[in-house]
């Protein structure tokens, strides 16, 4: 069955530091690639996402390319701000929409 | 957007009573929706598949007695947490997707709080 595979958090960086979480999947077939943040007490937002190989996904500032030789997803931000503070999970589709979840990394931006 | 919009967000009850959450999507129709249970500072745990006129289909693990999901309409699931106790407080979650596509996202809603004294 399909996994992912995300860093462990909590991270916690200054403001405008580079992120970098990492995140790989395993799966069968080609399967779609999300991203989504969770803010406290909230549920889940889609951050962005990529559906085949290659694909960069971005919005706000954040960018993760699909990698099938690397079978991987990676997050990344150029800078990051106080308010980018949450919980960011990996995630990715099998078949009929069922989505697998990363473990989720904390990230923390302080001033 | 679409949106999907969860109710109650925050339910607080005695030991023994039952208590229903729902999911709506607001602007878009869904089949399925999904249900997800989150333990403090973990990842979601899918609990089951809800489909719009059939049974719903439970992960492995998951008491369908003890969850029972209904997908009323095509913008309507509900989950019933059933003789509630202590160890089932948690964050419940739904979701649903906007197309019948495995490439689409899904539209999240944003959680029950449920606490069981």
């Amino acid at each position: 069955g399909n996994s992912v595979t995300q860093m462990e958090g909590p991270v916690t960086l200054s403001e405008e530091a580079f992120l970098t979480i990492n995140c790989t999947y395993t799966a069968t077939g080609y399967p779609s690639l999300f991203w989504y943040v969770q803010y406290p007490g909230e549920g889940l937002q889609l951050l962005l996402k990529a559906t085949k190989a290659d694909d960069k996904g971005s919005n706000k500032g954040f960018e993760a390319t699909y990698r099938k030789e690397t079978t991987s997803f990676h997050l990344e931000k150029g800078s990051v701000q106080v308010s980018d503070s949450a919980v960011y999970f990996c995630a990715s589709t099998g078949g009929g929409n069922k989505l697998t979840f990363g473990t989720g990394t904390q990230l923390k931006v302080e001033l | 957007g679409a949106v999907v919009s969860q109710h109650p967000s925050w339910v607080i009850c005695k030991s023994g009573t039952s208590v229903k959450i729902e999911c709506r999507s607001l602007d878009f129709q869904a089949t399925t929706m999904f249900w997800y249970r989150q333990f403090p500072k973990q990842s979601l745990m899918l609990m089951a598949t809800s489909n719009e006129g059939s049974k719903a289909t439970y992960e492995q693990g998951v008491e369908k007695d003890k969850f029972l999901i209904n997908h009323a309409s095509l913008t309507l699931s509900t989950l019933t947490v059933t003789s509630a106790h202590p160890e089932d407080s948690s964050f419940y979650i739904c979701s649903a997707p906007e197309g019948g596509e495995s490439n689409q996202p899904q539209h999240f809603g944003d959680g029950t709080r449920l606490s069981i004294l």
